[in-house]
């Protein structure tokens, strides 16, 4: 059974700085690409980014709200993907998905964690 | 940016009948549009990728039709626990990777 379990998620104050991580089970997790999606009750759901597996090239692509600021990577020896997020404001407060991709062309969330949520106020 | 819009916002429909809900893209994604339902308290669930392909364990009750800019995902016949959002999305021209707004399935 796949299993995507975040963590990571809380209050940060607007400038800070948080990593989630992803843990994931019940799948070849080096195989696979793995994305980052949010959602807010204002601007429902969004991409954040996506990570190839290093057999792939290992390279990633973010979306333009949150590209130089986020950062994606993973660990294939825990089986986690992490997503560092920097110069965070009132508008990335979200939940946050971590999701498996379904194919290397077709970028389509299969599996989704249960979601951790960041809020960024003062 | 291709805008996905959805409609209706809601859908009140009786346990066993039949529900259709819309979903238009501003400019073609071709076959690339994928559903998620999502229950409350939950993350969103695959449901259709490719337009027409249910993803794994998805009942035959739900199917998914078009393609270019006007796509449909029917259920057959609704069952108490389909009562959810759905919401569609494109992954034809990106970045961006577009959603629509969602659909609230609701109970008549």
């Amino acid at each position: 059974e796949v299993q995507l379990v975040e963590s990571g998620g809380g209050l940060v104050k607007p400038g800070g700085s948080l990593r989630l991580s992803c843990a994931a089970s019940g799948f070849t997790f080096k195989n696979a690409w793995m994305s980052w999606v949010r959602q807010t009750p204002g601007k429902g759901l969004e991409y954040v980014g996506r990570i190839k597996s290093k057999t792939d090239g290992g390279t990633t692509d973010y979306a333009a709200p949150v590209k130089g600021r986020f950062t994606i990577s993973r660990d294939d020896s825990k089986n986690t993907v992490y997503l560092q997020m920097n110069s965070l404001n009132t508008e990335d407060t979200a939940m946050y998905y971590c999701t498996t991709v379904l194919t290397r062309s077709d970028l389509v969330f299969d599996y989704w964690g249960q979601g951790t949520l960041v809020t960024v106020s003062s | 940016e291709i805008v996905m819009t959805q409609s209706p916002a809601t859908l009140s429909v009786s346990p066993g009948e039949r529900a259709t809900l819309s979903c238009r893209a501003s400019q073609s994604v071709r076959s690339n549009l994928a559903w998620y339902q999502q229950k409350p308290g939950q993350a969103p669930r695959l449901i259709i990728h490719g337009a027409s392909t249910r993803a794994t364990d998805i009942p035959a009750r739900f199917s998914g039709s078009g393609s270019g800019t006007e796509f449909t995902l029917t259920i057959s016949s609704l069952q108490s626990e389909d009562f959810a959002l759905y919401y569609c999305q494109q992954y034809n021209n990106w970045p961006p990777i577009t959603f629509g707004q969602g659909t609230r399935l609701e109970i008549k």
